[in-house]
């Protein structure tokens, strides 16, 4: 399975910034995800981001809020736009492997105060 | 709406023991399915995966399917201390590459 990297591993952000969390992984993948994960909850995907063309979103989710750059196979952003309390969460990349599933980075820890 | 329900617990069960752990999804056109074990404060770690009837051993995992009674399940034999972490059930509907995850079931293996 790929390894995966996520920085920063965790934040505090203050109410109205932004912040970019970035996804290294060892080899080249066609599709990555950004999930966010509350406390207690489960995955929620946010988009997914394919090398070359615009991410994915979700329902719920607008580009203007969480942006996200592609520009590898190995690399990708997410930015948290504008951030309130309601942002802070978990933030995870994951990579899609041969049979279907999808591996996860160590994720991001933000806290929005 | 695709959904993967799974009980949430906790599930409580003796060190030795068997845990079972049980997923149903609405999507019956769903083809790969996945467990993932999440330590509180950690990503989640695939464990298994199943894509056809019946069961797939892995040292002490079993995963267990039945697609015409869309249910999924996972048997963990000789449960460990260790094995204390909520399990995430996922599901792949044919020919998609999103995953639909469950809320999770929360593992206490008690000393």
């Amino acid at each position: 399975s790929a390894v995966i990297s996520q920085k920063p591993s965790r934040d505090i952000c203050q109410r109205g910034t932004s912040l970019t969390i970035q996804c290294q992984v060892d080899s080249q993948v066609t599709m990555m995800f950004w999930y966010r994960q509350q406390p207690g909850q489960s995955l929620t995907l946010i988009a997914t981001a394919n090398q070359g063309s615009e991410a994915t979103y979700e329902s719920g989710f607008v580009i203007d809020k969480f942006p996200i750059s592609r520009p590898n196979l190995t690399f990708s952003t997410l930015t948290v736009s504008n951030m309130s309390p309601e942002d802070s969460s978990i933030y995870l990349c994951s990579v899609r492997g041969t049979g279907g599933e999808q591996f996860f980075g160590p994720g991001t820890r933000l806290t929005v105060l | 709406q695709k959904e993967v329900e799974q009980n949430s617990g906790p599930l409580s069960v003796p060190e030795g023991a068997i845990a079972s752990l049980n997923c149903t999804y609405s999507d019956r056109g769903s083809q790969s399915f996945f467990w993932y074990r999440q330590y509180s404060g950690k990503s989640p770690e695939l464990i298994m995966s199943i894509y056809s009837n019946g069961d797939k051993e892995d040292g002490r995992f079993t995963a267990q399917l039945n697609k015409a009674s869309q249910y999924v399940s996972l048997l963990i034999r000789d449960s460990q201390p260790s094995d204390s972490a909520t399990y995430l059930c996922a599901a792949a509907g044919a020919g998609s590459y999103q995953l639909t995850f469950g809320k999770g079931t929360k593992l206490s293996v008690i000393p």
